[in-house]
């Protein structure tokens, strides 16, 4: 089963409001990344936080991380049609020669004008 | 700084054939990871090497191998070509094996 999952699927809003995008993961965990797809294209990374950080700040981006519900929350505030695409979360585990980023399978973010 | 770059961009082959797809890393990276993004199924890992070595693969059929070259570029190669494996594939570099991830742009792989 799919280590992080996203929530919710789909998301649609106005223009100017905010975007909350969840994800839930079943193991511990080193760090965890979330990450933007532009329609099939490839994926460019957007914050990375590490298991003993609790809070990151890009820009508009605000990134959460909860190991004790093993949870992660990405807020993108005042959005802005650009930022129309799908999103991932995708946990890392590095333990020897398992080691590995897991994607979920994405949340679709629309932002109407 | 160059990013991650990947050719061909698109690939049309036919049922049992071979296909071979390129990675160049971002200048400095050692370590490459590739993925297959089939529709509706989100990302899977294939593979990563670092260092020339293979270090994990994902759960697929021995059909998908690759190498990485002294030049940390690699390669994927598909054999016996099913129309299942018609996906975007996906490479991907980092410094370190913690680190971010840095993907190209993807090639695009059709089997018919």
């Amino acid at each position: 089963s799919q280590q992080g999952e996203e929530d919710p699927q789909a998301l649609s809003i106005q223009e100017g409001e905010n975007a909350t995008m969840n994800c839930s993961y079943k193991t511990s965990i080193n760090n965890l990344q979330w990450y933007r797809q532009n329609s099939g294209r490839g994926l460019v990374h957007l914050i990375l936080i590490r298991s003993n950080e609790r809070e990151k700040h890009s820009g508009r981006l605000r990134v959460t991380l909860d190991t004790s519900k093993k949870s992660s929350s990405l807020l993108i505030t005042a959005s802005r049609a650009a930022d129309t695409a799908s999103y991932f979360c995708a946990t890392g585990v590095y333990t020897g020669a398992n080691s590995k980023l897991t994607f979920g399978k994405g949340i679709t973010l629309s932002v109407r004008p | 700084e160059a990013g991650v770059t990947q050719s061909p961009t698109h690939l049309i082959k036919t049922r049992g054939q071979q296909a071979t797809l390129r990675c160049s890393p971002i200048s400095g990276h050692t370590s490459v990871y590739w993925y297959q993004q089939a529709l509706g199924l989100g990302l899977q890992f294939l593979l990563w090497y670092d260092e020339g070595e293979e270090r994990n693969r994902g759960n697929f059929p021995p059909r998908f191998s690759g190498r990485q070259f002294p030049n940390y570029s690699s390669e994927l190669n598909v054999n016996a070509l099913e129309l299942e494996d018609s996906a975007l594939y996906l490479c991907a570099s980092s410094v370190g094996q913690q680190e971010t991830q840095y993907f190209g742009p993807g090639t695009r792989l059709l089997v018919l």
